[in-house]
């Protein structure tokens, strides 16, 4: 079965102190990998899409990254307004429907 | 542009009532999707669309029904709401994947939800 698995479910850290949000995927094949950061009250907003193995996508101080079996979006020197949930989804080959993870919540501290 | 947006932003109904939630967009994009939100789980397509005319049943259609007659419009009807209908729902709007790829939700834009609670 197709499955996408987000962890932790909640991280806290200090402004400045980087750290990473794991998206591990079960899935017969992958067409592509999406993250999408959400706010409290609104809807997602799309970051990053990885197609293959190795890719490294980067935006400001985030960057994805992707491997046969998971995702890593990092984040160097986070800020308070990096404060959100994000969203992890992937596109199977057997399936045109996006499996979404539960999403990480990241609360970042003044 | 407005982008995606999304009426009523709260909404109570009682058991057995039906309503519709509105979906608007203004960028030209010719797939649209809702999805619901539910604590704890990942988004779950409810219905979809590729263009004008053209809707399919996404992860979980029953008790919602919806229409496609314009390229910027896309309700959702809830028929005879129930509790298990309780949820944030959002609609998304994109722009087709590429053929090559073979990946039909590229990047999606998101309305603001409906937060929707049935008693």
């Amino acid at each position: 079965e197709d499955q996408v698995t987000q962890s932790p479910e909640a991280l806290r850290l200090q402004e400045g102190e980087s750290s990473s949000l794991n998206c591990s995927y079960t899935v017969s094949g992958l067409r592509g990998l999406f993250w999408y950061r959400q706010d409290p009250g609104k809807g997602p907003e799309f970051l990053f899409t990885l197609y293959s193995a190795g890719e490294e996508k980067e935006k400001e101080r985030l960057k994805a990254t992707l491997t046969k079996k998971e995702s890593f979006l990092h984040i160097t020197a986070p800020k308070p307004e990096d404060s959100a949930t994000y969203l992890c989804a992937v596109h199977p080959d057997s399936n045109y429907q996006l499996i979404w993870g539960a999403g990480t919540k990241l609360i970042i501290k003044p | 542009n407005a982008g995606v947006t999304q009426t009523p932003k709260f909404q109570v109904l009682k058991t057995g009532q039906s309503m519709t939630l509105q979906c608007a967009q203004d960028m030209n994009h010719e797939y649209m999707s809702w999805y619901r939100q539910d604590p704890g789980m990942g988004l779950r397509l409810i219905h979809y669309s590729v263009g004008a005319g053209i809707t399919d049943q996404g992860e979980v259609p029953n008790g919602y029904n919806v229409s496609r007659s314009t390229t910027e419009d896309f309700p959702l009807r809830l028929l005879s709401a129930a509790p298990s209908q309780t949820s944030v729902y959002f609609c998304a709007s994109s722009r087709p994947g590429t053929s090559g790829r073979g990946i039909r939700f590229i990047e999606q834009f998101f309305g603001p939800g409906t937060r929707l609670t049935v008693l």
